[in-house]
């Protein structure tokens, strides 16, 4: 079945460190979407590519999904205290209906 | 709108009794979908729907149960829980696409029931 790694598994920095997670499908991807779960909290949606090679920025955070869509990336420039959490990416193939989810990467920042 | 409500937020449970959460959307989302949450394992999909009536397995499905009678209400039900379906369950929902029968808008996700089995 379809499978989204995602790695690291944890990443700590220090506040103003760069910082960058990974997703990997192993099939071809409609689009692909990225959430961000803070502690204790629920999963809220970030952002959606659909179009292969796509960058997308988000004030500090930079998006990008690959050429083959089977791939993507989340960088955040100078990481600030308010972007712990969890960042999750989540793909849906080409025809299906189901999203999955990769495992994620927590996020802790050391001010 | 109160986007998408998950009851109880806590519960504690036998080995072997039954349970059901609920989860309720206002947005009038046709795809609703269940994942639990589990340390290291991500978010893995339980049950999902593409509407009123229509119900289909995710990656992880045994022992638990769904139905989807209206558009606003998609239960979860362990039918016998056991301690290994421990976890911190989550529904979700958003729009379907008509062009192309997936739904690619955003998941809106409730706050979450976190269970426990002894």
């Amino acid at each position: 079945g379809q499978q989204v790694m995602q790695i690291p598994q944890y990443q700590h920095v220090q506040e103003g460190e760069d910082f960058t997670t990974y997703c990997n499908s192993s099939t071809t991807l409609s689009n692909i979407q990225w959430y961000k779960q803070r502690p204790g909290g629920h999963p809220v949606f970030l952002i959606q590519l659909v179009k292969s090679g796509e960058v997308k920025k988000q004030k500090r955070l930079t998006f990008q999904f690959g050429e083959a869509k089977k791939n993507s990336s989340l960088h955040i420039t100078a990481t600030q205290t308010t972007d712990v959490g969890t960042y999750f990416c989540a793909g849906r193939r080409q025809g299906a209906q189901k999203l999955v989810f990769g495992q994620g990467t927590r996020l802790t920042i050391n001010p | 709108n109160a986007g998408v409500t998950q009851t109880p937020k806590f519960q504690v449970l036998k080995t072997g009794q039954s349970m059901t959460l609920q989860c309720a959307q206002d947005m009038n989302h046709e795809y609703m979908s269940w994942y639990r949450q589990d340390p290291g394992m991500g978010l893995r999909l339980i049950h999902y729907s593409v509407g009123a009536g229509i119900t289909d397995q995710g990656e992880v499905p045994n022992g638990y149960n769904v139905s989807r009678s209206t558009t606003e209400d998609f239960p979860l039900r362990l039918l016998s829980a056991a301690p290994s379906q421990t976890s911190v369950y989550f529904c979700a929902s958003s729009l379907r696409d008509r062009v192309w029968g997936e739904a690619n808008s955003p998941l809106h996700f409730g706050n979450g029931t976190r269970l426990t089995v002894t």
